[in-house]
């Protein structure tokens, strides 16, 4: 079956050090898989997708992410965290015949001053 | 703003009364979908439209549950009998469908507190 693992559940990096959210995913197919971020009281944002185009995918706000098939792995990077990155952060998957999106349980990224 | 909205924001109801949701899609949008999330976990996906047609429905959608979009525009979610586990946020998304994944733009979601 279809689905994404987040490996933490919370993760707590310092201002200006790198960050890393990570993901692992299981699928029979090529999949296509998403980053979306959550700030309270908002709606989800998509950061970035990837539909088996280039491995490294770049996104919004700085924030990059690599598919590796042979770790079944898609975890999230960014070089140097934000105050403004505080947030909940979701790896979704694409399952496209049923045109839903299946999402896992969350990370959420604290940030130390 | 020509995002998705959702109406209200928040809803605070006792357990046996009725409610109902609604989604305004962004207006180009022929797919609607509706997630629910509870507190610490991912969204979960309820049901979707492509326009007025209802082509998907998760296990998670009890007999208290029921979508419409009747003119393949707004939507609304009502769930009758309302218990407390109904308690989430509950979440609209819509996209332009094409034969490949296009982006789905969520709303804020309604936030539903049964007590």
């Amino acid at each position: 079956a279809q689905s994404v693992t987040q490996l933490d559940s919370h993760v707590s990096v310092s201002e200006g050090t790198p960050v890393l959210l990570r993901c692992n995913y299981s699928s029979s197919y090529s999949p296509s898989l998403f980053w979306y971020v959550q700030h309270p009281n908002k709606g989800l944002q998509l950061l970035l997708k990837y539909t088996s185009a280039a491995t490294l995918v770049k996104g919004i706000n700085g924030f990059e992410a690599e598919f590796k098939k042979s770790e079944t792995s898609f975890h999230l990077t960014k070089p140097s965290a934000h105050m403004s990155d505080a947030a909940e952060y979701f790896c979704a998957y694409f399952y496209s015949s049923a045109s839903k999106i299946i999402f896992g349980s969350g990370t959420r990224l604290s940030i130390r001053p | 703003d020509t995002g998705v909205s959702q109406d209200p924001r928040h809803k605070i109801t006792k357990r046996g009364q009725n409610v109902t949701f609604r989604c305004d899609p962004i207006s180009e949008h022929n797919r609607l979908y509706w997630y629910r999330q509870t507190l610490g976990q991912g969204p979960e996906f309820l049901t979707y439209f492509q326009n007025e047609a209802q082509l998907e429905k998760s296990r998670l959608l009890s007999d208290r549950f029921s979508a419409e979009r009747p003119k393949g525009s707004f939507s609304t979610l009502e769930i009758q009998r309302t218990e407390q586990g109904d308690s989430a946020m509950y979440l609209c998304a819509s996209s332009l469908d094409t034969s490949s994944y296009n982006e789905q733009f969520f709303g804020p979601g309604t936030r539903l507190t049964v007590l």
